[in-house]
């Protein structure tokens, strides 16, 4: 069974950083491309940021980039994402979801997700 | 404003048949790319529902079909439960934006 636990998270001042993690289980983690999704509160899920099976493919949604850096450790079977310069808007449940495929394409979804993290940006 | 548009609700009886829209442009559902939905049970992971416009994952019940044409997409759920009370996303890619691209979202009541 596919498994995604995620830890980090938590309440950070603006300007802060928070470090998430997402520990995969149940299937062969460096096969298969990673993404960050968030659910923002009222507005739905925003696609965050996604990474190939072999980290040389990593793109970010642009109300992200320069901020956030996602990364990989396959021997540990772990995705992470490191937020940096967090705004409020950045105030979301943070999920880890698995791609169907290597490297990420415009048909790629998403066939498992994590429970999700609580990340609140707030003075 | 999400790119893909959703109604924020729906609702329907046990038994019934409901429809969620999803709308895009030329640039996202309008060109070839596919939809998928997710189903968000209260305080879940949300769940793969349908993908590729149509097809089911192993273990999601036929009740629950997709369509898609021109720039929008449609998610029925018919012979409505209880259990189906939940939150639902439409999922496509977006051209212009050049990375994946999600509806705000539509809630479903069971009455």
């Amino acid at each position: 069974e596919v498994q995604l636990v995620q830890s980090g998270g938590g309440l950070v001042q603006p300007g802060g950083s928070l470090r998430l993690s997402c520990a995969a289980s149940g299937f062969t983690f460096e096969n298969f491309a990673m993404h960050w999704v968030r659910l923002l509160p009222g507005r739905g899920l925003e696609w965050v940021s996604g990474i190939s099976w072999n980290s040389a493919s990593v793109v970010y949604a642009d109300s992200v980039e320069g901020r956030f850096t996602i990364s990989r450790d396959d021997a540990k079977g772990s995705l992470y994402l490191q937020m940096n310069g967090l705004r409020v808007e950045d105030t979301a449940l943070y999920f880890c979801a698995k791609d169907i495929v290597a490297v990420s394409v415009d048909t790629s979804y998403f066939d498992s997700w994590g429970q999700g993290s609580q990340v609140t940006v707030s003075s | 404003q999400s790119v893909l548009t959703q109604p924020p609700s729906v609702s329907g009886a046990p038994g019934q048949r409901v429809t969620i829209s999803c709308t895009g442009s030329s640039s996202s559902i309008g060109t070839y790319y596919d939809v998928h939905w997710y189903q968000r049970l209260p305080g879940t992971a949300p769940k793969l529902l349908i993908y590729g416009n149509y097809r089911r994952p192993s273990g999601v019940p036929d009740r629950f079909s997709g369509s898609k044409s021109a720039t929008s997409a449609s998610l029925a759920i018919s012979g409505l439960q209880a259990e189906d009370e939940a939150d639902y996303y439409c999922q496509s890619y977006d051209r212009s934006l050049n990375h994946w691209v999600f509806g705000g979202g539509t809630k479903l009541t069971v009455l």
